[in-house]
């Protein structure tokens, strides 16, 4: 089954610090996700990649998928402290013959102190 | 607000007793999706629904059952409740439900689950 690993598993930051987090597959990804959840909260979408090299940007938050399609990165630059919370990334599971479920990492739990 | 709805937002119950978790998708959303979270096994998915028929299974246990009505809300019905059985329970939805698309999922707040 595919397993993704997330790294670091938890971050401090300064306000103003860029910072990266990273997402690596045991196989490879055909779409990755990208969430951000508050403590006990739900999971907001940030992006979707697709295609191997693909880079997409949000605001202050950038995703890329690398060639070979087996990780993705996530860059904050100038954190915020409204950055802060628990960053995790999934991945669309061709194992299954039908349906989209997602694989999920372990999180990076992402804290900015001001 | 994501457009997913989910009831309640906080259940506590007794071990061995049944509960019934409920949610309403995004409108134009098909899909159903029902995931669990936990501290020691994190995010994992239990199972998909599509247009009211089951899609994808993924580590749901025998004492749970899901369904996806003709309105396409979805139910989550969780029996013989463990200890262990304690986790946010989230229900997401998306667009479409086949293998040919990329779907992105929405996530709604969660069902607290705590079982005494």
């Amino acid at each position: 089954s595919q397993e993704l690993e997330q790294s670091p598993q938890s971050l401090i930051v300064q306000e103003g610090k860029n910072l990266t987090i990273n997402c690596t597959s045991s196989k490879t990804l055909y779409g990755l996700y990208w969430y951000k959840q508050k403590y006990g909260e739900g999971l907001i979408f940030l992006m979707m990649l697709q295609k191997g090299g693909e880079e997409k940007s949000h605001e202050k938050i950038t995703a890329k998928l690398d060639e070979k399609k087996q990780q993705s990165s996530l860059h904050i630059t100038a954190s915020q402290p409204s950055h802060a919370g628990i960053y995790l990334c999934g991945a669309d599971n061709r194992e299954m013959n039908a349906g989209n479920m997602l694989t999920f990492g372990g999180g990076t739990r992402l804290m900015v102190k001001p | 607000d994501s457009g997913v709805t989910q009831t309640p937002k906080h259940l506590i119950t007794a071990t061995g007793q049944r509960v019934t978790l409920r949610c309403s998708p995004r409108s134009g959303d098909l899909s159903v999706y029902w995931y669990q979270q936990s501290l020691d096994q994190g995010l994992q998915f239990l199972i998909q629904y599509y247009n009211g028929e089951e899609r994808a299974k993924g580590n749901i246990l025998e004492r749970f059952s899901a369904q996806q009505f003709p309105d396409l809300h979805s139910e989550l019905n969780l029996s013989s409740l463990e200890l262990g059985d304690s986790a946010l329970y989230f229900c997401a939805s998306s667009v479409g439900g086949g293998r040919r698309f990329y779907n992105e999922q929405f996530f709604g707040p969660g069902t607290r689950l705590t079982v005494l």
